[in-house]
């Protein structure tokens, strides 16, 4: 258990929908991380927060977006859903706010879009 | 897009038999590679973050190397278990780019 957590572990909804995934860092992690895993590509990084504040942006969409809250806490929501979304989608978690720091991994949430 | 890449893609072992693989990336605007354990249904597990040329890290029987000036980083298992059989990925993070690069990962087959 690396102690990053996220909900919802899997959704399922149509095309056009928006939804929102939920991460909650290790104790004393700043910074948060998201990625995406689709079925036919390799991990892809999408966003990184640090402290509250967008520190790193890697190959997200204009239909995603993220936030960072005060209490740490990550939400990446996806809207105007398309079947290519579907996919895993990771947060990770690190206590720096630039590398080198160990990037601690939540259990991921599977994303169906029908 | 940086490309990083990881040979070989696949690789099917005894247990007991020594093993490594390689992380191959462009060797300008380095600043940080991980070396992640990812087994099957589970997330990622960090192994290292390797920053200088000549590091050399190790986590009991697993350990790597890294030279930048090359572009290269390898992955040592020693005696390898079933255990060990996982996806082996390495992320590169450019010096003037705030984004890591992953390469597509080693998949490690130990039979016992």
């Amino acid at each position: 258990d690396s102690g990053v957590t996220q909900t919802p572990k899997h959704l399922i909804t149509a095309t056009g929908q928006r939804v929102t995934l939920r991460c909650s860092p290790r104790s004393g992690d700043l910074s948060v991380y998201w990625y995406q895993q689709s079925l036919d590509q390799g991990l892809q990084f999408l966003i990184q927060y640090y402290n509250g504040e967008e520190r790193a942006k890697g190959n997200i969409l204009e239909r995603f977006s993220a936030q960072q809250f005060p209490d740490l806490h990550s939400e990446l929501n996806l809207s105007s859903l398309e079947l290519g979304d579907s996919a895993l989608y990771f947060c990770a978690s690190s206590v720096g706010r630039t590398d080198p720091y160990e990037q601690y991994f939540g259990p991921g949430t599977r994303l169906t879009v029908t | 897009i940086l490309n990083v890449e990881q040979s070989p893609q696949s690789l099917h072992v005894q247990e007991g038999d020594s093993t490594n693989f390689t992380c191959s990336f462009p060797s300008s605007n380095f600043y940080a590679l991980h070396w992640y354990r990812w087994e099957t249904a589970k997330s990622p597990e960090a192994l290292f973050v390797m920053t200088l040329n000549g590091d050399e890290k190790k986590k009991g029987r697993i350990s790597a190397t890294l030279n930048t000036k090359e572009g290269y980083s390898y992955l040592y298992i020693k005696g390898s278990q079933p255990e060990d059989s996982a996806t082996y990925l390495c992320a590169l993070k450019p010096y003037n780019f705030n984004k890591f690069y992953f390469g597509s990962g080693t998949k490690l087959n130990v039979k016992p």
